[in-house]
């Protein structure tokens, strides 16, 4: 059964810092893996999708790398901003059109 | 030009007394899914929709039901809520996951049990 893990489950950084949030899976056969920001009482937003076949996948100073062999993948976040405070969670899919969620890293940015 | 839209935001129900929660979507996804989030926890599928196909996870309780009457629609039906209900209730949609399509999200439902 797939399973999920983010560490750490919440992280604070001063302004300005670079910083990288940590996500594992133990089931290699995945068709691709997300990370998704959750604002407090809100939905989720998807910020980044790497396929399986990918590597790594960049938008803006965010990101994202995968390494399906071991089962991990990391989110670099660059030049942290107050607005970058929320909780990002890991999801992968498989089979079935199913994603399996982390419980996610919550993450305060000190202005 | 919401994608994903649930109706209500925000819902107040009384131990036992059923309520439904509705989404609807505007982007023609063929899957549809209802994934309930308590505090600091993972979202937890409850079931999927392809098309007209129901899939409903194994450790879904059967207090909880869901209907989609077309491809744009969806609903919610929590029989007998319980004091354990109470949480927050997300809608999803996205083309086939396995063809390395991504989820869309509503804002969610925040359902509170009395």
């Amino acid at each position: 059964k797939q399973e999920v893990t983010q560490i750490p489950a919440a992280l604070s950084v001063p302004e300005g810092e670079n910083l990288v949030l940590n996500c594992s899976f133990t089931d290699s056969a995945i068709y691709n893996l997300q990370w998704f920001r959750q604002d407090p009482g809100k939905g989720l937003t998807s910020l980044l999708l790497i396929q399986s076949s990918q590597r790594e996948q960049t938008s803006g100073r965010l990101n994202a790398s995968l390494d399906k062999s071991s089962g991990r993948s990391t989110l670099y976040i660059a030049a942290s901003q107050p607005g970058d405070s929320a909780t990002y969670l890991c999801a992968v899919s498989t089979g079935d059109d199913k994603i399996i969620f982390g419980k996610g890293t919550r993450l305060h940015i000190l202005p | 030009d919401a994608m994903v839209i649930q109706n209500p935001r925000y819902q107040v129900t009384q131990f036992g007394k059923p309520v439904t929660l509705s989404c609807s979507q505007t982007l023609n996804h063929n899957v549809m899914y209802w994934y309930q989030q308590k505090s600091s926890q993972a979202p937890k599928l409850l079931f999927h929709y392809y098309d007209k196909d129901f899939n409903n996870e194994a450790d879904t309780p059967d207090n909880f039901q869901s209907r989609r009457p077309n491809t744009s629609f969806c609903f919610l039906d929590i029989r007998s809520p319980g004091l354990g209900d109470a949480a927050m209730y997300l809608c999803a949609t996205s083309r086939r996951i396995r063809a390395g399509e991504t989820q869309y999200f509503g804002p969610g439902t925040r359902l509170l049990v009395l």
